[in-house]
Formats: C-alpha cells, structure tokens, sequence
C-alpha cells in the first residue's frame, strides 16, 4: 500500500521560506510516476502546486512559479517544496500526492501538514 | 488558469440522486478526457473518486458515476446515504498546466 507522510514546520514567518518534505513508503518513487504538492487554505479549496517525475523533471502552477522549488531525492524516496517569500496568503494545508503519469489525477495523498505563516 | 466553476452547493435527501457540474473551457475540460472527482471529508485528505471522466478506482461505490459533455464535466451521486456528505472538488488537465482544480461543491444530505 502507497503511503505518503508531509513533515516540516508548522510556522514560518513572513519573507522567509517554506520548506516541506514527504516521504513516500510502499513504492519507490524511482520506478516511475510524477510526485506532487497541492495546498488547501483554510475554507477555502485545492490548488495544484507543481509536480516532479524521479528523474528530476519538473511543471510548475504558473501563479507560483517564481517562488516554488520542487525536487526528489530517490536514495531516500522522498521529494520535496520550497515556497520563497512567503505571506499570510500562503498559509494552508499542503498536501503531496502520487500523480499517475500521463493521465493527471492524483490516486494516492498524504493526510497533509498546516503551515501558518506569522510573525 | 482560472479554476474550473462548481456549484457551492448541492443537497439531497437520502435515496435521492443528485449531480455536481463542472464547467470548464475547451482548453480544459473540453479538450481533454483528463477530468478527476475527489471526495473531502472534513479535517481529511481528498479521496479520488472517480478519474478520465467516468472510471472508477477499485473501492469505490458504484453509486458513483461521471460523465462529460462539452466544456462540463459531471459526477453523480444516486442512492445519497448520510456519508456522502463531504465536499466535492473536479480537476482537469489544461493546455496550460498539467491541473486545475474546481472550485470545490458542499454536498448536504438532508
């Protein structure tokens, strides 16, 4: 069974930079798939993030290009997010999630991790 | 890429068969057979429901169905029971980026 499990600091303050890593068990990421993040503000809904297949290969949510780092570390099955100069906006639940290759739905997520963003 | 648009809201009583819409453009939803149906219960992680518009994952009740007809997706819910209260969210492949998600539906049962 596919099992993903996010980990980072659960506040970080405003201008500085998240850093969120998940670790995947059951699978190893370096047998294929693409590995995504998506957020959740409070009440609010899902936004896709970016997404990276084990061979380094990245996309990006256009919206947050410029401050988003995603990469994956196949010795310890785990990818991870950098999210720079981050504000109140960016205060969510980020969830990371399997994506099947080729097809664009996520069949398997992570119970995901709140990050407030607060001085 | 704006979010695809779904109804905030949809009720029913148990036993009925209600449908939660999804409307997209032809650069989206349209274009593509690439529409996904995620379940969310409160406090928990979204659960794929239904993927490539109408097939379903092993586990999932067959009283879920989805279908497609030009720039709208839909899913369909029949024989409604008290745990299909959840919220509801599409998500669509684009000619821009590989997803978009939809605004997200609250499903009541009455």
């Amino acid at each position: 069974q596919v099992q993903l499990q996010e980990s980072g600091p659960g506040l970080v303050k405003p201008s500085e930079t998240l850093s969120l890593t998940c670790d995947v068990s059951g699978y190893s990421i370096s047998s294929g798939y693409y590995w995504g993040w998506i957020r959740q503000p409070p009440g609010k809904g899902l936004e896709w993030i970016a997404s990276v297949y084990h061979s380094g290969s990245t996309y990006y949510n256009p919206s947050l290009n410029s401050r988003v780092t995603i990469s994956v570390d196949t010795s310890k099955n785990q990818f991870s997010l950098e999210l720079s100069s981050v504000t109140a906006a960016d205060t969510a639940v980020y969830y990371c999630a399997r994506v099947v290759t080729g097809r664009y739905y996520f069949d398997y997520w992570g119970q995901g991790t709140l990050v407030t963003v607060s001085s | 890429q704006s979010a695809l648009i779904q109804p905030a809201s949809v009720s029913g009583s148990p036993g009925q068969s209600i449908t939660i819409s999804c409307t997209g453009t032809s650069s989206d939803v349209g274009g593509y057979n690439y529409v996904s149906w995620y379940q969310q219960h409160p406090g928990k992680a979204p659960k794929l429901m239904i993927y490539e518009v109408s097939n379903r994952p092993s586990g999932v009740s067959h009283r879920f169905s989805g279908s497609k007809s030009g720039n709208t997706a839909s899913l369909t819910i029949s024989g409604l029971q008290a745990e299909d209260e959840a919220d509801y969210y599409c998500s669509s492949y684009t000619t821009i980026t590989p997803h978009v998600f939809g605004t997200g539906t609250k499903v009541t049962v009455l």
